[in-house]
């Protein structure tokens, strides 16, 4: 079956400006993640949806950050006001309640 | 805070030879533990996991150990291949929840 997928495959926006990254999870996968890897670096969580639960946002770094999931399914991170450091892969995860977490392919974002 | 230590940062080994990847973690109602593999400019794949009622668990030419009381666990490779060759992630979670990842681990397999 498909796949995590993730929109866009790259984005590359000025610093000030706002961004939305979106994240496609595997159907009937009730768990979905988002992590952040900067270049060279490891893996960052950022926040985590499951099921109908309240999200975990513990991993947010600041306030610009802001995460959804419509419907249980897809989810659409945003960044405002971006900062050059800011710039990293995200990546979308999504697993079953209970099971191995599946990652996207990732949107490189680049803040000039 | 929870964290994982991962060691060494670098590896490399002969083809044929034995790679070992070592793994700390903090937390101890952890119960979950995956290993990833992560190519040059590719996503993270999930290669092996196992949970905190098992001690080891293999698949072909791929183990890991887990040993609770110290907090460690291990990933084993055997026979490596030159396709072996990449970054490879441990981490730990209370399952269902956020990944806590180590730092990660370049392995290069030499011909």
């Amino acid at each position: 079956g498909a796949g995590v997928s993730q929109s866009p495959s790259n984005k590359v926006t000025e610093k000030g400006k706002d961004v939305e990254l979106r994240c496609d999870p595997i159907s009937g996968h009730t768990a979905l993640y988002w992590y952040r890897q900067s270049l060279g670096q490891g893996l960052e969580f950022l926040i985590y949806f499951q099921g109908n639960s309240a999200p975990d946002k513990s991993g947010l770094p600041s306030d610009r950050f802001s995460a959804e999931r419509t419907g249980g399914s897809v989810s659409t991170l945003t960044i405002q006001r971006t900062q050059q450091e800011d710039s990293a892969v995200y990546l979308c995860a999504s697993s079953l309640e209970v099971g191995g977490q599946y990652f996207g392919p990732g949107t490189r974002l680049t803040v000039t | 805070g929870e964290n994982v230590e991962q060691h060494p940062s670098t590896l490399s080994v002969q083809e044929g030879d034995s790679a070992v990847i070592k793994c700390t973690y903090s937390d101890s109602a952890s119960n979950y533990f995956p290993w990833y593999k992560q190519e040059l400019g590719k996503r993270p794949q999930l290669i092996i996991d196992i949970r905190s009622n098992v001690g080891e668990k293999k698949d072909q030419r791929i183990a890991v150990t887990l040993n609770k009381t110290a907090k460690h666990f291990s990933l084993h490779i055997t026979e490596t291949q030159p396709e072996d060759s990449a970054v490879y992630f441990c981490a730990a979670s209370i399952q269902g929840g956020k990944l806590i990842f180590g730092q990660g681990t370049e392995l290069s397999v030499k011909p």
